[in-house]
């Protein structure tokens, strides 16, 4: 089993909708998480810290589920703009590990 | 302004021929490393370094070497490159502890033929 699972999509949504990706990791990628955002063939950028209470940053809200070994990224009022990879990532250690990435496409 | 520089952006070359890829960033970040993203694995990490002369294997070591001669610049060096080694390359640095954005280059396509 991967340590940092995620479906790579993709999901295409119009604007306006509200879309949820989710990610499981195993025991040994649990110290911290995070979300990144990656466009098309540039580099990847931190979204968002994952807290336990879960945390939001304007559009966007992460949570963590540690019973169930999950984090979740919701984006509200999709955007055009948000079209890209949401990488998910747990910190083991001194490493980070990267989920594969889930691709979202919001549509007109 | 702020910014993890690597060269080059793309290399085309053929097997055997030792390259290197450089890295360098100007915040006094302790923390560097690299990865290489592949479709459907993801960015894996080939080595990192905590800082000066310390450095360490991370998931896919194999075929690379490392160096870390000063705090600013952390060259990733293919000794003898197969085509197994074509893809996209990112560096990164932060500061620590590890759990701080990361910042990364802007990538470094290379092909092995």
């Amino acid at each position: 089993r991967k340590e940092v699972e995620q479906d790579p999509g993709p999901f295409n949504v119009p604007e306006g909708a509200t879309v949820a990706f989710n990610c499981t990791y195993s025991n040994s990628a649990s110290q911290s998480f995070f979300w990144y955002r990656q466009d098309c063939r540039k580099e990847p950028k931190l979204l968002m810290s994952v807290y336990s209470s879960g945390n939001e940053d304007g559009r966007f809200t992460a949570q963590l589920n540690r019973a169930s070994q999950y984090i979740s990224l919701l984006i509200r009022d999709s955007k055009l703009s948000d079209s890209a990879t949401y990488l998910c990532v747990g910190l083991r250690t001194d490493k980070l590990i990267f989920g594969t990435g889930t691709r979202l496409q919001v549509f007109p | 302004e702020a910014q993890v520089t690597q060269n080059p952006r793309y290399l085309i070359t053929v097997t055997g021929k030792k390259l290197t890829v450089t890295c360098s960033q100007n915040m006094n970040h302790e923390y560097m490393s690299w990865y290489r993203q592949d479709p459907g694995l993801g960015l894996r990490q080939i080595y990192y370094s905590m800082n000066v002369e310390v450095t360490d294997k991370g998931d896919v070591p194999e075929g690379y070497k490392v160096s870390r001669k000063e705090k600013r610049n952390f060259p990733l060096i293919l000794e003898s490159p197969s085509p197994n080694q074509t893809s996209l390359y990112f560096c990164a640095s932060s500061p620590l502890p590890v759990d701080q954005p990361q910042h990364f280059g802007d990538g470094t396509r290379l092909s092995i033929l």
